[in-house]
């Protein structure tokens, strides 16, 4: 089974703090995504990468940045976390091409 | 821009009848389609897709159909069980967009006794 690890389920952190999301598959799968959920919005994409090193913003890269070094592994980085940025962020994968994302459990970040 | 959108925000149904989830979708260059289950507390899950050479894809106790004519993409759970209790998602592939999805907002889908 393709099993995406989230490092954390919940994080509290302030505002103005830089913050790591970060994002591990186990599939050897060449596309990461990373999204944030909303009440009423669904997923929304933020960035995502087809390759190691390569990175695309998504619908709402404002405030975010990523970086893959590896094959296996996505961060997100919230370089000056804000109260807007409150929400629940999902990793997925898929392989190269176009095909079925596979989501991690969540972390659901709370900015206080 | 364009998006997948459903009609039904909240959907109940009894234990043992059949649930319809219903999704449009505005763009006509869309080739490929996913629902996926979110439970409480988890990340989606993959449950069928269908391609749009395709206008029907069963699975187990799951079936999706996809009208290309009026956009239309359904999702049918036969014989729904309390453990469909969740919130369903359908996605669209949109040619030329690599392996993008474009998610609706989601159906909640409430299974009573």
């Amino acid at each position: 089974d393709v099993k995406v690890t989230q490092s954390s389920r919940y994080l509290v952190k302030r505002t103005g703090e830089k913050v790591f999301l970060e994002c591990v598959q186990d599939m050897d799968h060449e596309n990461m995504f990373w999204y944030r959920q909303d009440p009423g919005l669904g997923l929304r994409l933020i960035y995502f990468s087809y390759d190691v090193k390569m990175k695309e913003k998504g619908d709402i890269p404002e405030g975010y940045s990523v970086s893959r070094e590896k094959k296996e592994r996505f961060s997100l980085i919230l370089e000056s976390a804000s109260t807007n940025q409150t929400s629940m962020y999902l990793c997925a994968s898929s392989p190269g091409g176009f095909g079925i994302q596979y989501f991690g459990a969540g972390t659901r970040l709370s900015v206080l | 821009g364009e998006s997948v959108g459903l009609h039904l925000p909240t959907l109940s149904v009894q234990e043992g009848d059949n649930s319809i989830i219903n999704c449009a979708y505005s763009n006509s260059a869309s080739d490929y389609f996913i629902w996926y289950k979110q439970e409480s507390g988890k990340g989606p899950q993959f449950i069928i897709d269908i391609r749009s050479n395709m206008d029907k894809r069963q699975g187990q106790r799951v079936t999706v159909l996809l009208n290309k004519t009026v956009k239309h993409l359904s999702l049918q759970i036969a014989a729904t069980q309390p453990g469909d209790s969740a919130v369903y998602f359908c996605a669209e592939n949109i040619i030329g967009t690599a392996s993008k999805l474009t998610f609706g907002t989601g159906t909640r889908l409430q299974v009573t006794l």
